[in-house]
């Protein structure tokens, strides 16, 4: 079935640092990739979304790149905040029925410190 | 954009009662909604697509009897959690996407609590 393996935090970072947060993914098919952002005590925000091959989804400064060769769909921006401090969920969609299913990650948290 | 929305935000029951968690479309119609749990610190696991007008399908490890699924319109769903007890404590949220679209919709999200 399907999966999606992330890298496990929590992930330290100081303010302006660079930020990687790895993704690869386990799917049959053309599955649509997705990063979401859970900020303390929230729901679920997508932050970005790519639908095919060597798409790039980008959104506040965040990145990833959809690539089908190595199966990975990794989450990178250049100079991080101490407002990104959240966990980040790698996720692919699968189509069943009349909607999209959601296999998720299992989540990387992210601290930023000044 | 669409919106879906989700009641309660949070709910606090005794143990042994039942809860029901709606989750609705605002502005489009589903056919299919997904409901999720998040426990503390960890991922979102699916429990079961809810298929409008007949029966949910439940993932691996749900207990069906337990999670009653309801979705009796195209835009209502309903989570019921039937004798509930403190395992049962938990984060869940529903999910939603317009037919033909592949951006997925979250609602707000309930936070249970059974004590």
């Amino acid at each position: 079935g399907d999966s999606v393996t992330q890298m496990e935090g929590p992930v330290t970072l100081s303010e302006e640092a660079f930020l990687t947060i790895n993704c690869t993914y386990t799917a049959t098919g053309y599955p649509s990739l997705f990063w979401y952002v859970q900020y303390p005590g929230e729901g679920l925000q997508l932050l970005l979304k790519a639908t095919k091959a060597d798409d790039k989804g980008s959104n506040k400064g965040f990145e990833a790149t959809y690539r089908k060769e190595t199966t990975s769909f990794h989450l990178e921006k250049g100079s991080v905040q101490v407002s990104d401090s959240a966990v980040y969920f790698c996720a692919l969609s699968s189509t069943t029925g009349g909607g999209n299913k959601l296999t998720f990650g299992t989540g990387t948290q992210l601290k930023v410190e000044l | 954009g669409a919106v879906v929305s989700q009641h309660p935000s949070r709910v606090i029951c005794k143990s042994g009662t039942s809860v029901k968690i709606e989750c609705r479309s605002l502005d489009f119609q589903a056919t299919t909604m997904f409901w999720y749990r998040q426990f503390p610190k960890q991922s979102l696991m699916l429990m079961a697509t809810s298929n409008e007008g007949s029966k949910a399908t439940y993932e691996q490890g749900v207990e069906k009897d337990k999670f009653l699924i309801n979705h009796a319109s195209l835009t209502l769903s309903t989570l019921t959690v039937t004798s509930a007890h403190p395992e049962d404590s938990s984060f869940y949220i529903c999910s939603a996407n317009p037919t033909g679209e592949d951006t997925i919709y979250f609602g707000e999200g309930s936070w249970l609590t059974v004590v």
